[in-house]
């Protein structure tokens, strides 16, 4: 069974480009998180999508987006990018709508953003 | 206070002890809690998840719950120096919703 599978791994762009991040859960979950992970800040939650709909958001600027689609796919999207964006970002699936016991959360592999 | 709290160590044992991590919660209602261990460069890889208070063992990882307390702690036993990494405590909320609030992680050191 596939795991959570992220792309790009990894990329460069400039200050003030934007950048689209790409998430495909495993199959079958239908909940698909965001998290930045920094040195300085540890792994902060950016935003859940559940069958299509955002249901809870972190305190990130509206420069912050995401998305997810029928197929349970997600894509975080980043405009006008400040250095500090520099991060891993990580996706994460779950079978189940959470608020309960026994969901689990996977991790896929990141993509890590460099800001240049 | 911060919602999750680890102590950031680093925690240094020898090969075959026992180490011990601890994570305090603030949110009274959390409902599920994890422990992730994530290598330098690397994502969090899922190691433990509890639900309920007591003990849940799994192979050489024992987590401990205790609701009333707010706190969660991860047990390894015969740590091998491969077990070198920072351990991550989550905890989502008793709403719905999969939102993991996260500590700071504790680096542990197994020395052979």
């Amino acid at each position: 069974k596939a795991g959570v599978t992220q792309t790009p791994r990894y990329l460069i762009k400039t200050r003030g480009q934007q950048v689209t991040l790409s998430c495909s859960p495993i199959s079958g979950h239908r909940s698909v998180s965001w998290y930045q992970q920094t040195p300085g800040q540890g792994l902060q939650f950016l935003f859940e999508y559940f069958s299509e709909t955002q249901r809870n958001k972190g305190n990130f600027p509206g420069r912050f987006s995401g998305r997810q689609f029928s197929n349970s796919r997600s894509e975080m999207n980043v405009s006008t990018l400040e250095l500090g964006d520099s991060a891993l970002y990580l996706c994460a699936s779950s079978l189940g709508a959470g608020g309960n016991s026994g969901n689990t959360i996977y991790f896929g592999e990141g993509s890590w953003l460099t800001v240049v | 206070q911060k919602e999750v709290e680890q102590n950031s160590g680093p925690l240094s044992v020898p090969e075959g002890a026992i180490a011990s991590l601890n994570c305090t919660y603030s949110d009274r209602v959390s409902q599920s809690f994890f422990w992730y261990r994530q290598y330098s460069g690397k994502s969090p890889e899922l190691i433990m998840s509890i639900y309920s208070n007591g003990d849940k063992e799994d192979g050489r990882f024992t987590a401990q719950l205790n609701k009333a307390s707010q706190y969660v702690s991860l047990l390894i036993r015969d740590s091998q120096p491969s077990d070198s990494a920072t351990y991550l405590c989550a905890v989502t909320p008793g709403a719905a919703g999969n939102k993991l609030t996260f500590g700071g992680g504790t680096r542990v050191l197994v020395k052979p």
